[in-house]
């Protein structure tokens, strides 16, 4: 039972640097989201999707791109890394059957951009 | 200007006693809500909810209680053990129909054996 799974966990980048970090679920969700947490912050929401070929931007979406090209894979790209994107990035999915949902989380990418 | 508000940041309890942990809401458009749990290096894990409709929900020792007309919520475990050491978040939908979710920045609860 995978549930939803980030890759890679830890990614330590020099600043201009491009990356992308991967989310899978496994639960036929059709909303899916990335945040990011920073100490005292809470988790700020980047982007999301309601399905496939649909996204939108969330409360901090500058510096961040992603696609929904199938319903299992929400991936998040990094165009040029700067330091202020140090963080810590999840990844999360719902239903949108049935009313609200709760989101599942995966473990997180601890990102540190040097 | 922050939705959803958490305004201890941490706080201590014994083994056994009574855990509140307090959210307070701006929007009164905020119709559901839930409580996230997180351990460190683990990604937050949905502990319960509620509809604005309702004034209590319990889900063995957790209960969480909502007072619209203060814009306040609450969370009650209770009895508080030390697995339960971790930090909470309240979070809300911006309003029906709308499944992105709006964070506190979070408590930690220390439960002390």
């Amino acid at each position: 039972n995978a549930g939803v799974t980030q890759t890679p966990k830890f990614q330590v980048l020099k600043t201009g640097q491009s990356m992308t970090l991967q989310c899978a679920q496994d639960m036929n969700h059709e909303y899916m989201s990335w945040y990011r947490q920073d100490p005292g912050m809470g988790l700020r929401l980047i982007h999301y999707s309601v399905g496939a070929g649909i996204t939108d931007q969330g409360e901090v979406p500058n510096g961040y791109n992603v696609s929904r090209s199938t319903t299992e894979d929400f991936p998040l790209r990094l165009l040029s890394a700067a330091p202020s994107q140090t963080s810590v990035y999840f990844c999360a999915s719902s239903s949108l059957k049935g009313g609200p949902q709760p989101q599942h989380f995966g473990d997180g990418t601890r990102l540190s951009i040097l | 200007d922050q939705q959803v508000k958490q305004n201890s940041p941490s706080l201590s309890v014994q083994e056994g006693r009574i855990s509140i942990l307090n959210c307070d809401y701006t929007n009164s458009m905020f119709d559901y809500f839930l409580w996230y749990k997180k351990y460190p290096a683990e990604g937050p894990t949905f502990l319960i909810s509620i509809s604005s409709i309702k004034d209590k929900n319990e889900d063995g020792r957790f209960t969480v209680f909502l007072n619209k007309s203060a814009k306040h919520l609450s969370l009650h475990i209770v009895p508080s053990q030390p697995g339960d050491s971790a930090v909470y978040f309240c979070a809300a939908p911006p309003g029906a129909g709308s499944y992105q979710l709006t964070f506190g920045k979070g408590t930690k609860l220390s439960v002390i054996p």
